[in-house]
This record gives structure tokens, sequence and C-alpha cells, in this order.
């Protein structure tokens, strides 16, 4: 298994650029979410999904859309970049709501900076 | 919405030392686990540990959720502990909230 995979590592942005963080994880988990990390600081959560078709805000959602057509997949768009979006892009898989059991588990990250 | 406060903020030891990482939460919760983030930048899955005590070789945790507070003990540190370590707790939906973390620095 791959675990969770995501694309690109690296990407510099204009301010007012759109772009797709791509994030996909093949261990059939039902939930998914993405996180941002500033410097210094820990992990914010920003959407997450408990399912294909379900998608919720988390702490964090304001200039990111997302969307779940498929299990595997889960990419984070952002409209219109702004420099205040410059941070490094986790996303996260679990198994689902499995309350014995629902540890989550955290792709390798993409770093964004928007100038 | 619940807190998370993770101490010492840095931690700096020779190569050898023991260590302890302390992380208090301010509700009661589902799940607890403990992340190493590495010089690169890669999160680490060290414990899944809502209660209880758990070891993986060196590292060992505790989880008191009563008491509301977890410890990760780090003994015979090597350079490659050197990182962050980052405390995550949730309360149901498995939305995560971070510590802050603690940065150790592992000197040879």
């Amino acid at each position: 298994n791959a675990g969770v995979t995501q694309t690109p590592k690296f990407q510099v942005l204009k301010t007012g650029q759109s772009m797709t963080l791509q994030c996909a994880q093949d261990m059939n988990h039902e939930y998914m979410s993405w996180y941002r990390q500033d410097p210094g600081m820990g992990l914010r959560l920003i959407h997450y999904s408990v399912g294909a078709g379900i998608t919720d805000q988390g702490e964090v959602p304001n200039g990111y859309n997302v969307s779940r057509s498929t299990t595997e997949d889960f990419p984070l768009r952002l409209l219109s970049a702004a420099p205040s979006q410059t941070s490094v892009y986790f996303c996260a898989s679990s198994s689902g709501f499995v309350r014995s059991y629902n540890e989550q588990f955290f792709g390798p990250g993409t770093r964004l900076t928007v100038l | 919405g619940i807190q998370v406060e993770q101490s010492p903020p840095d931690l700096i030891l020779q190569e050898g030392a023991n260590s302890t990482l302390r992380c208090n939460f301010s509700d009661s919760v589902n799940n607890l686990q403990w992340f190493h983030q590495n010089p690169w930048g890669q999160l680490i899955n060290l414990f899944y540990i809502p209660s209880g005590t758990k070891q993986n070789g060196r590292l060992s945790a505790t989880t008191v959720a009563t008491e509301r507070y977890s410890l990760l003990y780090i003994s015979s540190s090597q350079t490659t502990d050197s990182g962050v370590y980052f405390c995550a707790v949730d309360q149901g939906a498995q939305k995560l909230v971070f510590g802050q973390g603690t940065r150790l620095t592992i000197n040879p």
C-alpha cells in the first residue's frame, strides 16, 4: 500500500491564482481531511469528509473548497490564492467512525508559497 | 473548543539521555495520538493511545484519560529522535486538535 499520497510536493503561486492540491489513499478509508501547518504551530483542520459525497468545514475553511466524488480521492481547491495561504498542507485519512480504533494517517505534505 | 497544551516547548539533550514530554487537554477525548515530525516535515505516527500505556522500542506513552494528560517517554535518545513531537486529540467526528508541539534537539 502507498498509504496517503499528495501532489505536488512544492508549489509557488501568485496572488489570485487558483490551484488544486491532490490527495489520494489506497486503504479504503472512509474519513479524509485536510490540515494546514503554519511555522512554529501545530496543524489546523481545514475541511473533512466522512465518505464519498459528504464534506464539512473544519476550523479554518475560508478560501478553500473540497469535494469527495470517490472514496480514494479528496482534492483541496484554492479559489484565489492569498499570501495568508502560504503554508504546508497535509492530507489525512482513517478508517471511519469505528469508535474502538480510528488512528489517522498523514500524507507527506505539500509546501505552498503564495507571492 | 478543546485546548491542548504541550510542555516543554523546547528540549535540548545529549545523546543517551532520557526525556518526558507532556500533553494536557481540557476535556474528555475519544482519541489521542502522538506524532513525530522529522526534519523533512513528515508526520510519523508514534502511538494511538486514548488511554493506558503502550511501548514501542525506546519509546513509550501513557494516557490518563480521567486526569486529562498524556506522557511520551523517550529513553536512550539518539540524534535521529530530533524533531517536533505533537500530541493531537479528538472528541469524536475524528477532527484532530493539535498541540503546539515540543521541539526536541539531541546533540551528539
